[in-house]
């Protein structure tokens, strides 16, 4: 069975643009989250996604926003990139709860 | 202030020799502690998780112990190997919060 799935593994855009990251859960999971994991440190959490209803939010700027779908993948969409949005991207996937969550590699995106 | 505090930043040690990683956290309420491996540019993988009343739980050569009293955690390795270089990151959950710290950094030297 395949593991999270994510895409692009890498992507690079200039400051000003828009990004949109995909992920797609293990089969059978409902929840997914994002996170941002900045070079030398820990994963901040953005976003949760259950059912297609957002249940949680973490201290990111209105630029961030996600969805879920109703296959359950998700997409994590970034506007008006800054320097500072580069990092690695996220996706943790659930049955229904945070203890059990799988990662996914991750969507290397640099701004220059 | 980061509610989990990790230690060593980073380590350095010989193949075949053991280590212990360290975990303070002032999360509460605290519902379970969880340990990842991250290599590089991948996503974290789950080692170990421990609910309350646990104080060790064993996966492999890892052995990760948790005193809820005190509010720390270790990790402990043992007979490294070179492919146990990567990121060890612990990770709280405080009810429908998870927290995580900044990481252990390892690597195993030949």
């Amino acid at each position: 069975d395949a593991g999270v799935t994510q895409s692009p593994t890498h992507l690079i855009k200039t400051r000003g643009q828009q990004v949109t990251l995909r992920c797609s859960p293990i089969s059978g999971h409902k929840s997914v989250s994002w996170y941002q994991q900045v070079l030398g440190q820990g994963p901040q959490f953005i976003f949760q996604y259950y059912e297609k209803e957002e249940r949680g939010r973490g201290n990111f700027p209105d630029r961030f926003s996600a969805r879920q779908f109703p296959n359950y993948s998700s997409e994590l969409n970034v506007n008006a990139l800054l320097l500072g949005d580069s990092a690695l991207y996220l996706c943790a996937s659930s049955l229904v709860s945070y203890n059990e969550q799988f990662f996914g590699p991750g969507t290397r995106l640099t701004v220059l | 202030k980061n509610q989990v505090e990790q230690s060593p930043q980073s380590l350095i040690i010989l193949e075949g020799k053991n280590c212990t990683l360290q975990c303070n956290y002032t999360v509460s309420p605290f519902s379970n502690l969880r340990w990842y491996k991250q290599d590089t540019g991948r996503g974290p993988v789950s080692l170990t998780i421990m609910t309350f009343s646990e104080n060790t739980k064993s996966n492999g050569r890892y052995t990760a112990t948790l005193d809820a009293d005190t509010k720390q955690s270790s990790l402990h390795i043992t007979a490294s190997q070179l492919s146990d270089s990567a990121s060890y990151i612990c990770v709280v959950r405080e009810d429908d919060k998870i927290i995580f710290g900044k990481g252990t950094r390892l690597h195993i030297l030949p």
